[in-house]
């Protein structure tokens, strides 16, 4: 099947810094991304969806200034988490389609991200 | 109201037998799709099993089979033969809508432990 990627794997930062998540669709093409976070135990909840060359969805209650998203080309989304605090800590995924007539979701990964 | 439900925060199973796990679901839209994922500790996302509201004849992958009841609007997952591997959370999934772009709603997880 087709492969997602995430960079970093997983990150410890301290707290008022921001962080930057890479996406990547590795041997396909993907118009529409999109991130979730899944707090420990927990299920995953979409953010946002990241559409390439125009501005992504949020879903509501998700500020959009503290977790901007870029997807400046088909294979690659990121998730940049601004001025980070501990309950941003959290579980990032991200998933894309190949848009191929796949049923399928791709999912890459995963990013730990812990906030000190 | 909940789109996705899933009772059973957790489950055990002996290795070898076959284990249900319950999803049901609400939706307006005549067409949906219904998906299984399984997340070892690890934390991906692995794809199961997808089920469209149109099929006619329930999925199976191996040894994962979809329940789908579509006037119950349930879809539940039966695992035939339990391994040990089996062990890990189980996510329910639907995607409204016919767009292949459109974002997936997941259930709270059910986490099988398979026993000896």
């Amino acid at each position: 099947g087709a492969v997602v990627s995430q960079h970093p794997s997983w990150v410890i930062c301290k707290s008022g810094t921001s962080v930057k998540i890479e996406c990547r669709s590795l041997d396909f093409q993907a118009t529409t991304m999109f991130w979730y976070r899944q707090f420990p135990k927990q299920s995953l909840m979409l953010m946002a969806t990241s559409n390439e060359g125009s501005k992504a969805t949020y879903e509501q209650g998700v500020e959009k200034d503290k977790f901007l998203i870029n997807h400046a080309s088909l294979t690659l989304s990121t998730l940049t988490v601004t001025s980070a605090h501990p309950e941003d800590s959290s579980f990032y995924i991200c998933s894309a389609n190949t848009g191929l007539g796949d049923n399928e979701q791709f999912f890459g990964p995963g990013t730990r991200l812990t906030v000190l | 109201a909940q789109k996705i439900t899933q009772t059973q925060p957790g489950m055990f199973v002996q290795e070898k037998e076959a284990v249900t796990l319950d999803c049901t679901y609400d939706t307006s839209d005549p067409s949906y799709g219904l998906f299984w994922y399984k997340q070892p500790s690890s934390g991906e996302m692995i794809f199961l099993i997808y089920q469209g509201s149109y099929d006619q004849q329930n999925a199976t992958e191996g040894r994962y089979s979809l329940n789908f009841q579509k006037a119950r609007k349930s879809a539940n997952l039966v695992i035939s033969a339990s391994q040990l591997g089996d062990s890990a959370m189980y996510f329910c999934a639907m995607r409204e809508g016919r767009g292949w772009e459109s974002k997936l709603t997941f259930g709270t997880g059910t986490r099988l432990q398979v026993t000896l």
